[in-house]
């Protein structure tokens, strides 16, 4: 059964840094990108980047690119997003996805990161 | 890149048919059949609904169809359901290696 297990919630000060883990038992974990996206409160969907875990190659969205890294654990099936110089517009949920086809397939629960002095 | 033009509300009755479209350009939408779409209800997580702009995931309804002319992507529900009503928002690869999503279109069953 194809799950997607992420971090629990976060509260950080402005100009620090988070790091996420989402942990992807119950497939072939090197088999499939992950996405990472975020929903502000009340917003939408944004794309954040996507990381092969197979090889470790990266794309990130230009707004982000400078401030987000994605590695990837292949003895623990788990891969990280970390976001860094965090501003208030950063508080949101963070959610990690399979990618399969060109879609984003099974989601993990989200996780909230929130920024606040 | 700029997020995928979806109207903001869309709206009907049960038993109606209602279409939402995902307009882009000839960089994502118009480019590719990396079209899918999401439904989220109110505090829970995105579900695939459509990938690849037409093909259903097994245990999507039949009822969710979906469709691309040029660079405007939609997604078709037929026999609307109160069940139905949530935020639908598309997504679409783009030529620069990236992903895309819609500003979201919230869904009302009167």
């Amino acid at each position: 059964q194809v799950q997607l297990v992420q971090s629990g919630a976060e509260v950080k000060k402005p100009g620090a840094s988070v790091k996420l883990s989402c942990k992807a038992p119950g497939y072939t974990f090197t088999g499939h990108h992950i996405h990472w996206v975020r929903q502000a409160p009340g917003q939408g969907l944004e794309w954040v980047g996507i990381i092969n875990p197979n090889g470790d190659s990266t794309t990130y969205v230009r707004d982000f690119q400078g401030r987000v890294t994605m590695t990837r654990d292949t003895s623990s099936s788990t891969v990280y997003m970390e976001l860094r110089s965090l501003r208030s517009e950063d508080t949101a949920v963070y959610y990690c996805a399979r990618a399969h086809s060109g879609s984003l397939d099974y989601w993990g629960q989200g996780t909230l990161v929130t920024v606040s002095s | 890149q700029s997020a995928l033009t979806q109207p903001a509300f869309v709206s009907g009755s049960p038993g109606q048919s209602i279409t939402i479209s995902c307009t882009g350009t000839s960089s994502d939408v118009g480019a590719y059949n990396y079209v899918s779409w999401y439904q989220q209800h109110p505090g829970e997580t995105p579900k695939l609904m459509i990938s690849e702009v037409t093909n259903r995931p097994s245990g999507v309804s039949n009822r969710f169809s979906g469709s691309k002319s040029g660079n405007t992507a939609s997604l078709t529900i037929s026999g609307l359901q109160v069940e139905d009503e949530a935020d639908y928002y598309c997504s679409s690869y783009t030529s620069i290696s990236t992903w895309v999503f819609g500003g979201g279109t919230k869904l009302t069953v009167l």
